[in-house]
C-alpha cells in the first residue's frame, strides 16, 4: 500500500531535549516536506526537500533541521524543542515539487513541549 | 509572495444542502490549485485538483471546484453534502514556476447535522 509513515503518533517531551520524528514514504517520491498545523492557522510548511541531499527552508524554519540521506526517508529533528513548538506535524510526499497527483500526508505527530 | 484566503472558518449545515466553500488566491502568475480534506483525527486526503484545460474539476465524493482566473478563486462545491462530510477543507496553492512551494489556507470546518 502506498502511504507516509510517521513515528511516533504521539509524544510529550521536555524543553531542550533532542527529538527526532521519522517519516518514510514507499512511493519512490522525490519530493518530500514538513508541515505544522496549529488552530486557526491551517499548515504551514517547515522544511521541504527536492531529492536526494536537496532540501530548503519554508516558510517557518525557525528551531528545526531535516536530512534527506535516503530518497524514501525525511526525518523532522529539534535540537532543541521549546513550548511554541506544540502542535501537529505532517509529512508529506509528492511525485513532483509542483504537486504532481498531489500530496500524500502521514498520520501526523502530535507533539507536546512541557 | 502567494497568499490563500478561506472566507468561512466555519460552516454549519443539514443533510442535503448544497455547499459551497470559497478560496481565492494572490498570485501574479501561473498556479496549481488543490483542495483537501481532514476528517476528524485523520491525515489530510486530497479531493481534486486543478492544473489546467476545463476549469471545472469533480473530484471525489461528489465534490466539484471552479477555477475562475480573472477571480482568482478555486471554490469547492457539492449539491447536497451528507453527515460524513463533516470534517475541515483547505486550499492549498503551488505556483507553477519559482520555489514552488505550496501555501495552504487555513481552512473551514464544515459539521454537517444529520
Amino acid at each position: 500500500e502506498a502511504q507516509v509513515t510517521q513515528n511516533p503518533r504521539y509524544l510529550i517531551t521536555v524543553t531542550g531535549k533532542k527529538l527526532t520524528v521519522t517519516c518514510s514514504q514507499n512511493m519512490n517520491h522525490e519530493y518530500m516536506s514538513w508541515y505544522r498545523q496549529d488552530p486557526g492557522l491551517g499548515l504551514r510548511q517547515i522544511y521541504y526537500s527536492m531529492n536526494v541531499e536537496v532540501t530548503d527552508k519554508g516558510d517557518v524554519p525557525e528551531g528545526y533541521k531535516v536530512s534527506r540521506k535516503e530518497k524514501r526517508n525525511f526525518p523532522l529533528i529539534l535540537e532543541s524543542p521549546s513550548p511554541n513548538q506544540t502542535s501537529l506535524y505532517f509529512c508529506a510526499s509528492s511525485l513532483s515539487r509542483q504537486g504532481g497527483n498531489g500530496y500524500t500526508f502521514g498520520s501526523g505527530t502530535r507533539l507536546t513541549v512541557v | 509572495a502567494q497568499s490563500v484566503s478561506q472566507h468561512n472558518h466555519h460552516v454549519i449545515l443539514s443533510e442535503a444542502a448544497s455547499l459551497e466553500l470559497g478560496c481565492n488566491y494572490s498570485y501574479g502568475g501561473t498556479v496549481n490549485l488543490f483542495w483537501y480534506v481532514q476528517y476528524p483525527g485523520q491525515h489530510l486526503q486530497l479531493l481534486l485538483k486543478y492544473f489546467s484545460g476545463d476549469p471545472l474539476v469533480k473530484g471525489i465524493k461528489g465534490f466539484e471546484a471552479e477555477f475562475i482566473k480573472s477571480k482568482f478563486s478555486f471554490n469547492l462545491r457539492k449539491p447536497s453534502v451528507q453527515w460524513s462530510d463533516t470534517a475541515e477543507y483547505f486550499c492549498a496553492v503551488i505556483p507553477s514556476g519559482g520555489s514552488y512551494i505550496p501555501t495552504f489556507g487555513r481552512g473551514t470546518s464544515l459539521i454537517v447535522h444529520p
